[in-house]
């Protein structure tokens, strides 16, 4: 079945820009959606359909999806970002959704 | 706005069936054709793990990893949809999240999740 990589963890200081990646094979040809999951929280959508953004997601959070690797970049990034991230896709293979492994945003 | 909100046992026994409800709140569960019902966990040091959705019919999809374990159904009356899992083991503790699955695509409303242990 499809697998989406992601790195474990992100490092970012406060105001600089954090890029969170997914990889997967041509995963360029399928369509990726990301979710901030807070400590104890319900996992939130903040980027679909790639580039798409939800009413009330700050445009700092933004997303690309080319060749073998997505990205969710957070820009001006704040304490409240620190989350963690995951990546997922819906393989059209075995017709289920597939998650990245999650990466955790930390904020220096 | 949509909320989704999960129940059930924080601990189940080896070997015993694990049950959960997720009750959906400001709007309901037979919302349209593009959405169904699913249900996702995480283990501990892992990653999230799709288990299975339902439809508001009744029609369901599971992972075939746990097919053989697993029965989710829905009460659309009761704008409830529930989890069942047979058999579990220590492998089967894990946070379980309700969520709305929009067509073949994205879960756009999460449950907080319910973390259920496995233990005797």
């Amino acid at each position: 079945s499809y697998v989406l990589t992601q790195p474990p963890s992100v490092s970012v200081a406060p105001g600089k820009t954090a890029r969170i990646t997914c990889g997967g094979n041509n995963i360029g040809s399928k369509s990726v959606h990301w979710y901030q999951r807070e400590p104890g929280q319900a996992p939130v959508l903040v980027i679909y359909y790639n580039t798409d953004r939800p009413s009330g997601i700050p445009d700092r959070f933004s997303g690309s999806n080319s060749g073998n690797t997505a990205t969710l970049t957070i820009s001006r990034v704040e304490a409240g970002d620190e989350a963690d991230y995951f990546c997922q896709v819906w393989d059209t293979s075995t017709d289920h959704p597939v998650f990245g492994g999650g990466t955790k945003l930390t904020v220096l | 706005q949509l909320q989704l909100q999960e129940s059930g046992p924080g601990l189940v026994k080896p070997s015993e069936t694990l049950s959960l409800t997720c009750t959906v709140s400001g709007g309901s569960i037979n919302s349209g054709s593009s959405y169904y019902w699913g249900w996702v966990r995480q283990p501990p040091g892992k990653g999230l793990e799709w288990i299975g959705h339902i439809y508001f019919s009744g029609s369901t999809y599971y992972n075939p990893s746990l097919q053989s374990r697993v029965t989710i159904s829905v009460d659309a009356s009761k704008k409830q949809f529930s989890l069942k899992l047979s058999s579990v083991t220590a492998a089967d503790t894990a946070v379980y999240y309700c969520a709305r699955l929009e067509y073949k695509s994205l879960f756009d409303f999460w449950g907080q999740g319910t973390l259920v242990t496995v233990s005797s």
